[in-house]
């Protein structure tokens, strides 16, 4: 099984600041799909973005983005301009397309606290 | 929106019962999902389903059991439960076919065996 390690178990940021969250996984395939989920203290895993690894552009969502370094299997997280309401736990996740139900690997996860 | 939704969001358990754990998503997704969710151990996936009465073991199906009649509901059974199986249980859908789509979760259901 593919393993991911977030090796950031906790990171604070100011509000309004830029703060990068660390993926990194280990695979031998060459196509496979990569995600970030964030999960606030209500438990509802949200998805924040997501990357196809075949695509060379990094993906975008508003202040949220990636950095997609295949070659190092990196998939780090960038959120500009930081708010209050980010502060939650946010996962990285491998789906691997060799295997049947498509399931997802986690990493174990990266706390991120948002100060004012 | 999908929508998955699991049958308690708490509950607590004696050492020894057998325990449901219901989901059910309004989507007519093939695939559902059993996850544990431990304080630095990240989400483990505990089975998972990819049709009406099929099952596949995740990385810790020890203690576990799973049914699928419908294919709209997705349940996992703790045969006899134990302190070790607290935790937070996540379950999860995804389409088959939609490779791109990312899985859906339910809130969550805190289980406490005392």
């Amino acid at each position: 099984a593919q393993t991911v390690t977030q090796s950031q178990p906790e990171m604070s940021v100011q509000e309004a600041e830029t703060v990068t969250l660390s993926c990194t996984y280990d695979t031998s395939e060459s196509d496979y799909y990569l995600f970030w989920y964030k999960q606030p203290p209500s438990r509802q895993m949200i998805l924040v973005i997501r990357q196809e690894a075949y695509k060379q552009q990094n993906a975008t969502e508003n202040r949220f983005s990636v950095n997609f370094q295949k070659a190092a299997k990196s998939f780090s997280l960038k959120i500009s301009d930081s708010q209050l309401g980010d502060a939650a736990m946010y996962f990285c996740a491998y789906r691997s397309l060799s295997v049947s139900g498509y399931a997802l690997n986690f990493g174990k996860g990266t706390s991120l606290l948002v100060t004012p | 929106d999908v929508k998955v939704t699991q049958s308690s969001r708490y509950l607590v358990k004696r050492t020894g019962e057998k325990v449901f754990l219901e989901c059910v998503q309004d989507m007519d997704h093939e695939n559902m999902f059993w996850y544990r969710q431990d304080p630095g151990l990240g989400l483990r996936l505990i089975y998972f389903s990819y049709d009406v009465k099929m099952k596949e073991k995740g990385d810790i199906p020890e203690g576990y059991s799973v049914s699928r009649e419908k294919k709209e509901r997705f349940s996992l059974i703790l045969e006899s439960a134990s302190t070790n199986q607290t935790s937070m249980y996540l379950c999860a859908s995804s389409p088959m076919d939609i490779l791109w789509e990312p899985q859906h979760f339910g809130d969550g259901t805190r289980l406490s065996i005392l």
